[in-house]
C-alpha cells in the first residue's frame, strides 16, 4: 500500500487565489520531508525541504513567500501556493525519507498534484 | 555540487528488444545512486539503488543497473522489455540530508 498520501491529485484554481496542497506519511513519523516541482517533459526540481517544527528550508530561487510550508506534525506537511499565477501550473511532489543516515534512507514519493492556474 | 546526466531524453524501442537509458554523475565523493520510474501523472517509484557492495543491482521486474566508478556511469538495462515498461525513468544522486538530484529524465517508449 501507499506510503505516502498527497492531496488533492488535481487541483484548478483562478489566478489570485490560494491552494493548499496536503503530503502524510501514513507508515512512519516523518522529521523531514521534501517538495518538488516538475515542468512538463522536465525533470523534478528541489523547492524546499520542511522540517517539523522548525521553519523550511527553500533551494535557491524558490520564494519563501510564495511557497508556504508548514510542517505541523510529524505525519504531515503542506505546501500552499499563494496567490497563484499562470505560471506556478505545475505538477508537485513531496517525499519522505525513511531511514537514518544517508545510506539507510530510501525516499518514497506521494501520487503529485497537477496543479492548474487559469 | 553533484549533477546527474541522462544522456536521452526519448528512447523508443520495439517490444520484447533490450534496452539501455544512460546516465552518468558527477560527483568527488561516494555516492548513492538511484533509479525511478514515473508513470503519468502519478509520483515515482523506486527501481532499484546502489549503495555499496556488488556495483550490479537489479530490480524485481528485469531491470538492472551497473555502478561504474571509472566511467562515473549507471546505467539502466532490460534485456527484454515489454509495452508496460512504457514510463519515464530518472537517475538521481543523493546528497547529505536526503535531499535527491535528479536527472532530465528519460522517457521510455516501448512499441508493439
Amino acid at each position: 500500500g501507499a506510503v505516502v498520501s498527497q492531496h488533492p491529485s488535481r487541483v484548478i484554481c483562478k489566478s489570485g487565489t490560494s491552494v493548499k496542497i496536503e503530503c502524510r506519511s501514513l507508515d512512519f513519523q516523518a522529521t523531514t520531508m521534501f517538495w518538488y516541482r516538475q515542468f512538463p517533459k522536465q525533470s523534478l526540481m528541489l523547492m524546499a525541504t520542511s522540517n517539523e517544527g522548525s521553519k523550511a528550508t527553500y533551494e535557491q530561487g524558490v520564494e519563501k513567500d510564495k511557497f508556504l510550508i508548514n510542517h505541523a506534525s510529524l505525519t504531515l506537511s503542506t505546501l500552499t501556493v499563494t496567490s497563484a499565477h499562470p505560471e506556478d501550473s505545475s505538477f508537485y511532489i513531496c517525499s519522505v525519507n525513511r531511514g537514518l543516515g544517508r545510506q539507510n534512507t530510501e525516499a518514497f514519493f506521494g501520487q503529485g498534484t497537477r496543479l492548474t492556474v487559469v | 555540487a553533484q549533477s546527474v546526466t541522462q544522456l536521452d531524453s526519448q528512447v523508443p524501442v520495439f517490444e520484447e528488444a533490450p534496452v539501455e537509458l544512460r546516465c552518468n554523475y558527477s560527483s568527488s565523493v561516494s555516492v548513492y545512486l538511484f533509479w525511478y520510474v514515473q508513470y503519468p501523472n502519478q509520483g515515482l517509484q523506486l527501481l532499484l539503488k546502489y549503495l555499496s557492495g556488488s556495483t550490479l543491482v537489479e530490480s524485481i521486474n528485469g531491470f538492472e543497473a551497473e555502478f561504474n566508478k571509472s566511467q562515473t556511469s549507471f546505467h539502466l538495462r532490460k534485456p527484454s522489455v515489454h509495452i508496460s515498461d512504457t514510463a519515464e525513468y530518472f537517475c538521481a544522486v543523493s546528497e547529505e540530508g536526503g535531499k535527491l538530484i535528479f536527472g532530465q529524465g528519460t522517457e521510455l517508449s516501448v512499441k508493439p
